[in-house]
């Protein structure tokens, strides 16, 4: 059984650094085509893609965010951390991690997600 | 910022099809695989539909989905109650490479 949970600050001030981490079990790095992604949804808004690490440690990022990110992985903890720097208060959001299948081709769990809020 | 284009509200009483649209272009729905998911408010998104047409284990068949061209479309059929909540589609952008999702749609059971 697969399972992710989402864990980090519920508050941080607006220029500062954002460091989240996915927690996850039930499926290993040693899967060939897996992915760990971010996604968040601001309050009232749509998902918003952030950011992927594969299994083989590639990684893509949202074109719109990719010079304020960092997805990187710690397979001895199944753990994917992402960085999100120069914060804004419109990066307020709640933040989900999902495992990405690579038979389903498909976000197939999701984290609880994690709400993080951006205010001085 | 969302590339792909849904109508924001559909509506139906129970028992009623209701169709969601999700238009996007050649670089995203068009050579890529549309999902589909489903979200509760105040709760995590979860996947219905996978590889345009496909139902994950455990979906009921009253949720379809199909795709043609650059658009790709979530029915309900038979509504019931619980089927109240967001939906979004998704594919995959050669253009960005990465994910994209869609507005996202809001469907009320009446």
């Amino acid at each position: 059984q697969i399972t992710l949970k989402e864990s980090g600050p519920t508050l941080v001030k607006p220029t500062q650094t954002l460091t989240l981490t996915c927690t996850f079990s039930g499926f290993s790095f040693s899967t060939s085509g897996m992915s760990v992604n971010w996604i968040r949804q601001p309050p009232g808004k749509a998902l918003e893609w952030l950011a992927l690490i594969y299994w083989n440690e590639d990684q893509r990022y949202n074109p719109s965010l990719k010079s304020r990110l960092t997805i990187t992985k710690d397979p001895s903890k199944n753990q994917v951390v992402l960085t999100l720097n120069n914060l804004d208060p419109v990066d307020t959001a709640t933040y989900f991690c999902a495992h990405g299948s690579p038979s389903l081709d498909a976000f197939d769990i999701w984290g609880q997600g994690t709400t993080v809020t951006v205010s001085s | 910022q969302s590339v792909l284009t849904q109508p924001p509200s559909a509506s139906g009483t129970p028992g009623q099809r209701v169709t969601i649209s999700c238009s996007g272009s050649s670089s995203n729905i068009g050579t890529n695989y549309v999902k589909w998911y489903q979200q509760v408010p105040g709760t995590a998104p979860k996947l219905l539909i996978y590889s345009n047409t496909y139902r994950l284990s455990g979906v009921p068949d009253r949720f379809s989905g199909s795709k043609s061209g650059t658009s790709a479309s979530l029915a309900i059929s038979g509504l019931q109650s619980e089927d109240e909540a967001d939906y979004y589609c998704a594919a995959w952008d050669d253009s960005l490479n990465g994910h994209v999702f869609g507005t996202g749609t809001k469907v009320t059971v009446l």
